[in-house]
């Protein structure tokens, strides 16, 4: 079964700084990859997805991801955080012919600090 | 475009009661989903609906869970009787446009603002 795993359950960084979260997923052929965003008390909203096309995925609010197979890694990046980026993020994979199922990793809570 | 409507935002219950949450997807989505997140963990699929049949439910605690979408549009999802691990936000979700031959393994999942349920 298709697994995704985000290291670090807190990122801290401070405003204008590089945002880095990390995702790996674990799936015998590429999947579809998929990072969301999280505010408090509201729902998910898709930032971007992966889907065979471009390796480098460019999404909303400046997020990107770089899909590498070889790492097996689907990490999420912003070259300058702003305090309205602080939230929970959370990667996730789905299955090439698998239907839709999302399985979501156990998310990522971003910090950003003046 | 009016989005993912669930209601209540926030329920609380004593353990063994149940309890129902709502949902209405975006207008003319084919597919909807419910999602139970746990407090520090990732939301995991309970159910997914195509039109009013269930496609998955493999992950649904059956014994006490049930979720239906008897016309097509709206859904209900029911525990009965809550338990303490029930504690949780329940997350609605829908995609896929009727009639668009979109690419379902791909189409972007809306998620409503969610249920928050507390079970003391």
């Amino acid at each position: 079964a298709q697994s995704v795993t985000q290291l670090g359950s807190h990122v801290s960084v401070s405003e204008g700084a590089l945002v880095l979260l990390r995702c790996n997923y674990s799936s015998s052929v590429p999947p579809y990859l998929f990072w969301y965003v999280q505010y408090p008390n509201q729902g998910l909203q898709l930032l971007l997805k992966y889907t065979s096309a471009a390796t480098l995925v460019k999404g909303i609010n400046g997020f990107e991801a770089e899909f590498k197979k070889s790492e097996t890694s689907f990490h999420l990046t912003k070259p300058s955080a702003h305090m309205s980026d602080a939230a929970e993020y959370f990667c996730a994979v789905r299955m090439r012919g698998g239907g839709n199922k999302l399985t979501f990793g156990t998310g990522t809570q971003l910090k950003v600090e003046l | 475009e009016a989005g993912v409507a669930q209601s209540p935002r926030y329920k609380i219950i004593e353990k063994r009661q149940s309890v129902a949450f709502w949902c209405n997807p975006i207008s003319g989505h084919a597919t909807l989903y419910w999602y139970q997140q746990i407090l520090g963990q990732g939301p995991k699929l309970l159910i997914q609906f195509q039109n009013n049949g269930v496609v998955d439910d493999s992950q649904l605690p059956k014994d006490r869970f049930s979720a239906e979408r008897l016309k097509g549009v709206d859904s209900t999802l029911k525990i009965q009787p809550a338990k303490l691990e029930d504690s949780a936000v329940y997350l609605c979700a829908s995609s896929t446009p009727v009639g668009t031959g979109g690419d379902p393994s791909t189409d972007t999942q809306y998620f409503g603002p969610g249920t928050r349920l507390t079970v003391l």
